[in-house]
């Protein structure tokens, strides 16, 4: 069966500060990745997906980043964290078939303070 | 601009009682819908979805209806209970040239069930 790990669960940084968040996924091949971001009173905001290693969409400008440096790992990055980066953020990923759910993994909660 | 639209930011229930949260979508090329639950501090987890060529589509306890001339989804919980508490977010995709688009989000009900 498949599964996705998440890591680390909470995270407390000062602004400025470097960011990377770890997500993978087991049990499946070529996956479609996304990183989610719920901030307080917003839901549920699609940040990056890839559909392949190297490749990435983002759909907001920010102060983040994405990469997929092998085919079930995806990073979510920043070189300097801003008070407004603090949220849950959330790794997903299906395979991209039609009418097809995602599956989350257990979310980073992320203060940057 | 929300393309997904939950109105309701909280819901209460007594046991036993019906649930009925809401959900409204202004793109009319959505043909794919889902209801995932949340709670505190863990990945939201899918609950029940419904295709465009439906109106309903029932799991157990859980029912979506959908309304696609109101632009309109609810999900209907009966009876409710007090581990239904949680945060519900509605989402919904559309599929462009033969691809699904990614999912789109909204804003989440807080459902408070109480004993």
């Amino acid at each position: 069966s498949q599964t996705i790990h998440q890591w680390p669960a909470t995270l407390v940084q000062p602004v400025g500060s470097p960011l990377s968040l770890e997500c993978t996924v087991e049990g499946t091949s070529n996956p479609n990745l996304y990183w989610y971001r719920q901030a307080a009173g917003r839901g549920l905001q699609l940040l990056f997906y890839s559909v392949g290693i190297g490749q990435i969409s983002s759909e907001v400008p920010q102060n983040l980043s994405a990469s997929r440096p092998q085919d079930r790992q995806f990073i979510l990055s920043s070189k300097k964290l801003l008070l407004s980066d603090s949220g849950f953020y959330l790794c997903a990923w299906n395979t991209g078939t039609t009418n097809e759910k995602l599956f989350f993994g257990s979310g980073t909660q992320l203060s940057v303070l | 601009d929300q393309q997904v639209k939950q109105n309701s930011p909280s819901l209460s229930v007594q046991e036993g009682r019906i649930s009925i949260l809401n959900c409204d979508y202004t793109n009319s090329m959505f043909d794919y819908f889902l209801w995932y639950k949340k709670y505190p501090a863990e990945g939201p987890t899918f609950l029940i979805s419904i295709s465009s060529i439906k109106d309903k589509n029932e799991d157990g306890r859980f029912t979506v209806f959908l309304n696609k001339s109101a632009k309109h989804l609810s999900l209907h919980i009966v009876p409710s209970q007090p581990g239904d508490s949680a945060v519900y977010f509605c989402a919904a995709s559309a599929h462009y040239g033969g691809s699904q688009g990614n999912l789109i989000f909204g804003k989440g009900t807080k459902l408070s069930v109480k004993p």
